[in-house]
């Protein structure tokens, strides 16, 4: 079955403890994006990656790193969580051509940070 | 810069209402447009979608029509079930920048049996 996994769905941690979210594909996307969703503002991109060891900023990219060492992974990294990085967060991958492109998404991680 | 406006919810109807979602734009150029749904406890997924002026995208009887002269992709479903309580997202695909796609705020809509 085609699907974008995210591990784990559930988080709860404190302030400055690492995490890292994982993301990974089986649909050979060269595509992979990381958003946030918080109420009333939407989804808003955090990073994106248009291949392996390609990747760039999105809208707000401050406290999170990414990766992309494989095509299929994109791991989410919190170096130092803070509790306004309390969020439920996504991860797409698509296979984009020019006027069009369908992301197809990950269940989400609710994540918070007391 | 590119952006998208919805209506705010929620929205909460009886089965079979008629439901409309308004959505306008902001871009250069004509941007392809879509409406995503997420349903409770999914990740989002594609309902329907435009590419370019006057095209209407369909699905699972929803609606929507690209107008360039209001800059609008208004989501309508003529009769709404139970099963079509989610949230909705309404988005557009930058001409530009990598493919960048960029949401609305999304509307909640609560179907009543």
């Amino acid at each position: 079955e085609a699907q974008v996994t995210q591990n784990p769905r559930y988080l709860i941690t404190v302030t400055g403890k690492k995490l890292t979210v994982t993301c990974s594909q089986n649909m050979n996307h060269e595509y992979m994006s990381w958003y946030r969703q918080d109420p009333g503002l939407g989804l808003r991109q955090i990073y994106y990656s248009m291949n392996v060891e390609v990747t760039d900023k999105g809208d707000v990219p401050e406290g999170y790193k990414v990766s992309r060492k494989e095509k299929r992974n994109f791991p989410l990294i919190l170096e130092s969580p803070s509790p306004n990085q309390t969020s439920l967060y996504f991860c797409a991958s698509s296979f984009p051509r020019r006027g069009y492109n369908e992301q197809f998404f990950g269940p989400g991680t609710r994540l918070t940070v007391l | 810069g590119n952006s998208v406006t919805q209506m705010e919810g929620p929205v909460t109807l009886s089965e079979e209402a008629f439901l409309t979602i308004n959505c306008t734009y902001t871009a250069t150029g004509y941007p392809s447009l879509f409406w995503y749904v997420q349903y409770p406890g999914e990740g989002l997924q594609l309902l329907l979608k435009a590419t370019k002026a006057d095209d209407k995208g369909s699905n699972k009887g929803f609606e929507a029509t690209y107008r360039k002269e209001t800059t609008s992709f208004h989501l309508e479903k003529g009769s709404v079930q139970v099963s079509d309580s989610a949230v909705y997202f309404c988005a557009l695909l930058h001409l530009a920048n990598d493919y960048k796609l960029s949401f609305g705020a999304g509307t909640t809509v609560t179907v009543r049996a």
